[in-house]
């Protein structure tokens, strides 16, 4: 089975700084991907980024990037020069790449960008 | 191209009755997934399908829940009987082979 686990239930961070959000998973297999998705306050669930597991190379996407501890099985993402647009709950998720294919999401972490 | 389609946006009914939620996948995507939201938690998978098969329905609840994806029309997640404790929000999904999941803005059903 898989966890995921999101130890911040709130965070909040002035405008333009850089904001860091904790993941931590546990799975007992090799070949999986990460994700972290941004539900706004219209509950959208947008992908923001993902990592395979297999590449060690950390993902990014314009400001946001992730630190993906492999053996430490963490996952954190980074955003950098926050905006206001950001304010939203932010939750981590995981997937088995040769499972069932259905993503194991952790309880969130709501951001509060404050201007 | 069109994203997820999820109908209706808001549901309400009565304890007793039945909910039909419909999600119309992304042009081309053969994969459905269902998840529900209760409040203040993250989403939990319910069922998993591709065309006219049911793949993984374990995060379905056994009784009142079923879900069909037909070869025509978009994918149903009904619930007969409704509670109060069914009240949340329903997200879809659909995905291609091997690529990530694309969600619906999900339907919120509320249980008078």
């Amino acid at each position: 089975a898989q966890t995921v686990t999101q130890s911040q239930p709130e965070m909040s961070v002035q405008e333009a700084e850089t904001v860091t959000l904790s993941c931590t998973y546990d799975t007992s297999e090799s070949n999986y991907y990460l994700f972290w998705y941004k539900q706004p306050p219209s509950r959208q669930m947008i992908l923001v980024i993902r990592q395979e597991a297999y590449k060690q190379q950390n993902a990014t996407e314009n400001r946001f990037s992730v630190n993906f501890q492999k053996a430490a099985k963490s996952f954190s993402l980074k955003i950098s020069d926050s905006q206001l647009g950001d304010t939203a709950m932010y939750f981590c998720a995981s997937l088995l790449l040769f499972g069932n294919e259905k993503l194991t999401f952790g309880t969130g972490t709501r951001l509060t960008i404050i201007p | 191209n069109a994203g997820v389609m999820q109908n209706p946006r808001h549901l309400v009914r009565r304890r007793g009755q039945e909910a039909r939620l419909r999600c119309s996948p992304m042009k081309g995507h053969s994969h459905v997934y269902w998840y529900r939201q209760l409040p203040e938690e993250g989403l939990k998978f319910m069922v998993y399908l591709q065309k006219e098969n049911i793949i993984d329905e374990s995060g379905m609840p056994k009784e009142r829940f079923s879900a069909e994806f037909p070869k025509e029309g978009p994918s149903i997640l009904r619930i007969q009987q409704v509670v109060r404790g069914d009240s949340a929000a329903y997200f879809c999904a659909s995905s291609l082979d091997g690529q990530p999941q694309h969600f619906g803005d999900g339907t919120r059903l509320s249980i008078l």
